[in-house]
């Protein structure tokens, strides 16, 4: 079974610039969350999807969005890129339904992101 | 106010030697899950054990076992005969309902196995 996939693994892009992060979870789980990894503020839950709806959403800009298609990959765009954006972007699926507390998620390996 | 906790930013181990990588954690929900991972230097996240807080037992995976002091409010990581393949950086999370079930996470520990 193939793990979970991030495209592109790598990305620079200047300041005020948009970007457009994909993930394509393991194939049959319909859940995908993703985080955003920074050496300052650590992990941070960005939003969650499941069956193409947002299910859960952290504490992060407007400018930070995302949308799950009916195969379940999913999408995040950043607009109007601030130097602080740059950090590495997890994604995760997981099988597992909203409110469970075991959720088991697999990650992918992650695209990093570089704004100058 | 900190939910997840992770005292130990750094560790120095030698190898085939057992090592702890403490946790402790904040919530006022009596249901909650604990979870720690690895995060090797690809990246990748890499799922290692769980601990409910109802279980009753200490959870273990291989080498890996949990030690859940729930009133002390502590999931440390155990790591039994250390690899050099266990040098990572680990990060403990936690969810609850009150946050709703979003994995909030640890700062991690960078944990660095001699030879």
């Amino acid at each position: 079974k193939a793990g979970v996939t991030q495209t592109p693994r790598y990305l620079i892009k200047t300041r005020g610039q948009q970007v457009t992060l994909s993930c394509s979870p393991i194939s049959g789980h319909r859940s995908v969350s993703w985080y955003q990894q920074t050496p300052g503020q650590g992990l941070q839950f960005l939003f969650e999807y499941f069956s193409e709806t947002q299910r859960n959403k952290g504490n992060f800009p407007g400018r930070f969005s995302g949308r799950q298609f009916s195969n379940s990959r999913s999408e995040m765009n950043v607009s109007t890129l601030e130097l602080g954006d740059s950090a590495l972007y997890l994604c995760a699926s997981s099988s597992s339904v909203a409110g469970a507390l075991y959720n088991e998620q697999f990650f992918g390996p992650g695209t990093r992101l570089t704004v100058l | 106010a900190q939910k997840i906790t992770q005292t130990q930013p750094g560790m120095f181990v030698q190898e085939k030697e057992a090592v702890t990588l403490d946790c402790t954690y904040d919530t006022s929900d009596q249901s909650y899950g604990l979870f720690w991972y690895k995060q090797p230097s690809s990246g990748e996240m890499i799922f290692l054990i769980y601990q409910g807080s109802y279980d009753e037992q200490n959870a273990t995976e291989g080498r890996y076992s949990l030690n859940f002091q729930k009133a002390r409010k502590s999931a440390n990581l155990v790591i039994s005969a250390s690899q050099l393949g266990d040098s990572a950086m680990y990060f403990c999370a936690m969810r609850e309902r009150d946050s709703n079930y979003q994995l909030i996470w640890g700062a991690g520990t960078k944990l660095i196995i001699k030879p």
